[in-house]
């Protein structure tokens, strides 16, 4: 069964610093892997998605995220935190192949200070 | 394009009464899913349709819970009666083919007193 896991419910940093989500993935086939983000009394909106082809993947807003087989791990990364960039973020994992739903992550909550 | 609909965005009601979500997927769409998202349980996907047929409806909490999808352009989530432990932001998502990413609506906000 595929799992997803977000290290960490909260991340703060200073706007301008490094951004780092961290998700690590659990399943037993090659998986689909997606970033959401959701601004307050929104719905989740694609950052990026990962579908077995380039590793490293760029999505909107500066987001990218690197694809790493051998550690299961899918992490969200930006280089310098802008103030608009306050949100949750979900980790999600499809299962190849199929029509099935995603199965999502706990969410991170991004807070960035002036 | 219009996105994926969802009326109405806030609904307050009290317990025991009926409550009706409604969804209208992306045109073109053959999948359509249901989510609840609150504090303490996250994002749950409640039920999802493939070609108007649903698939997996195993994370209906109760038979309280029910939803349809007529035709490809309108589904409904439906509990009846309603308890305060339904309060929540509902979902609706859809998607076009097997790996392509869901596209959500805005929410319905769900508050039964």
């Amino acid at each position: 069964a595929q799992s997803v896991t977000q290290l960490g419910s909260h991340v703060s940093v200073s706007e301008g610093a490094l951004v780092l989500l961290r998700c690590n993935y659990s399943s037993s086939v090659p998986p689909y892997l997606f970033w959401y983000v959701q601004y307050p009394n929104q719905g989740l909106q694609l950052l990026l998605k990962y579908t077995s082809a380039a590793t490293l993947v760029k999505g909107i807003n500066g987001f990218e995220a690197e694809f790493k087989k051998s550690e299961t791990s899918f992490h969200l990364t930006k280089p310098s935190a802008h103030m608009s960039d306050a949100a949750e973020y979900f980790c999600a994992v499809k299962h190849g192949g199929s029509q099935g739903n995603l199965i999502f992550g706990k969410g991170t909550k991004l807070s960035v200070k002036p | 394009d219009a996105g994926v609909i969802q009326s109405p965005r806030h609904e307050v009601t009290e317990m025991g009464q009926e409550v009706t979500l409604r969804c209208k997927p992306i045109s073109g769409h053959n999948s359509l899913f249901w989510y609840r998202q609150t504090m303490m349980r996250g994002l749950e996907l409640l039920i999802y349709f493939n070609n108007n047929v649903p698939i997996d409806d195993s994370g209906m909490p109760e038979d309280r819970f029910s939803a349809k999808m007529p035709n490809a352009s309108f589904s409904t989530l439906k509990i009846q009666p309603s308890e305060p432990r339904d309060s929540a932001v509902y979902f609706c998502a859809s998607g076009d083919n097997l790996n392509q990413p869901q596209h959500f609506g805005d929410g319905t906000r769900l508050s039964i007193l």
